[in-house]
Formats: structure tokens, sequence, C-alpha cells
């Protein structure tokens, strides 16, 4: 089946730091969805992207669709503290009836 | 954006007997859907809540270890039926849809299952 993979699995930055993340797949979808994860909670939205080439930002984060249509990319500036948790892609292919296919997600850690 | 509530947040509960979770969204959607997230792991489509009929299961999950119910738009429960241990995980609510075109799809915040 179809499958994501995230690089790195995990990162310890410092404070402050820049961090960029990947996602990368086989296959071509047509949407990406990038999440973070706080411990004991579900998953929050924090960017989608529709077109490839596309760069979108909220705040501090900016993901990028690739132009292959097969990676992601996700980066966030200055990190701080409440940057730490688990960041998942994932894509979507075309229609309603396609179920969204999630990555193993990267967890990040800020030192302070 | 859609808001997400889920009951119980979480629960400790023994082996052999079986826990509801229930998922309310504050606006209708069409699409609804419960995931297993098992410690330290990335998300598990378990099945698409269908209204009005029986919803839809992925590979390795089956009806009679979760049934699953969806009465209206705004609604969905989840069973976790004859708990073992390795039942023990945060079982997730999310809905989806198109706005213009566009597929997004949001989170609850998740029940977590501990089964002794």
């Amino acid at each position: 089946g179809q499958q994501l993979n995230q690089s790195p699995q995990s990162m310890f930055i410092q404070e402050g730091e820049d961090v960029s993340m990947n996602c990368t797949s086989s296959s071509i979808f047509n949407t990406w969805l990038w999440y973070k994860q706080d411990p004991g909670e579900g998953p929050v939205l924090l960017i989608a992207l529709y077109k490839a080439g596309e760069l979108t930002s909220n705040g501090r984060l900016t993901a990028q669709f690739g132009i292959t249509r097969k990676d992601s990319f996700l980066n966030i500036s200055a990190s701080i503290p409440s940057d730490v948790g688990i960041y998942f892609c994932a894509g979507h292919r075309k229609t309603s009836y396609d179920k969204v296919i999630f990555g193993p997600g990267t967890s990040l850690s800020v030192i302070p | 954006s859609a808001v997400i509530s889920q009951k119980p947040s979480r629960d400790i509960c023994q082996r052999g007997t079986s826990l509801t979770i229930q998922c309310q969204v504050d606006s209708q959607v069409t699409m609804m859907f419960w995931y297993r997230q098992q410690p330290g792991q990335s998300l598990t489509l378990i099945a698409t809540a269908n209204q009005g009929s029986e919803a839809t299961y992925e590979s390795g999950f089956v009806i009679d270890k979760f049934p699953i119910s969806r009465p209206n738009l705004t609604f969905s429960t989840l069973t976790v039926s004859n708990m073992s241990p390795e039942d023990s995980s945060i079982y997730l609510c999310s809905v989806a849809g198109l706005a213009g075109g566009s597929y997004e799809q949001y989170f609850g915040p998740g029940t977590r299952l501990t089964v002794t």
C-alpha cells in the first residue's frame, strides 16, 4: 500500500534555531497536510497545501508542496519551547473517497 | 474548521469489558472517521462512520470488535468490545470535507484508553 516517509525521525535543537523536516512518497498526492500533536492531545492541522510548488506560511511555519507532487517540506523558524511535539505529514489523493495517508511523524525537542 | 469533542477523555478499563466513546461535532460533516494511535506510533484508520448505514472498516478491524454508530451528521460512537491490554491506545475521532474543492481533515482531542 501507499506509504509516507518522514525525516528526520527525531531532532533535538536549541531554542532559536530553524527546523526543517520533510515527507516523501512513491505516489502522487493532490493535497498535503501538516499536523502537530502535543502529548496527550489530538493532532492539530497546521498547514494545508493544494498545488505543486505552493508555498504557504502560518506564523513561523512555512510548508511547501513539492514540484513532483511526491514530497512536502515543513520549516519552523526561530524555534521556541512550545514547538515541542510530533509533526505528522499526511497526503490525500483526489476524490473525497480516498483516505488520507499519514507519515510516521517527526519528534521535535527544543532545548531552552 | 470544525470543533470536535470526545467523551471520555481517558479511562482505565478491565480486561473483557467494553467502552463506548462518543464524538460530537459542532457542525454537520459528511465524512467522519475513527482512528487508533498506539503508543509512539502514527495514526491508523479503524473505519469510516457512515450516516444511516454500516461503517466501512479497514483491513484488520471488524465490526464485532469495534461497533460504530452514526445516527446523524454531527455525532458518532465507537465501542471497543471485549477489551484486552493490546487495545490500550488513544482513539481519535476525525472529520473531513471538501471546502470549495480543498480537502481538510480535523481531529478530536482523543480518548486515552488503558486496559488492565
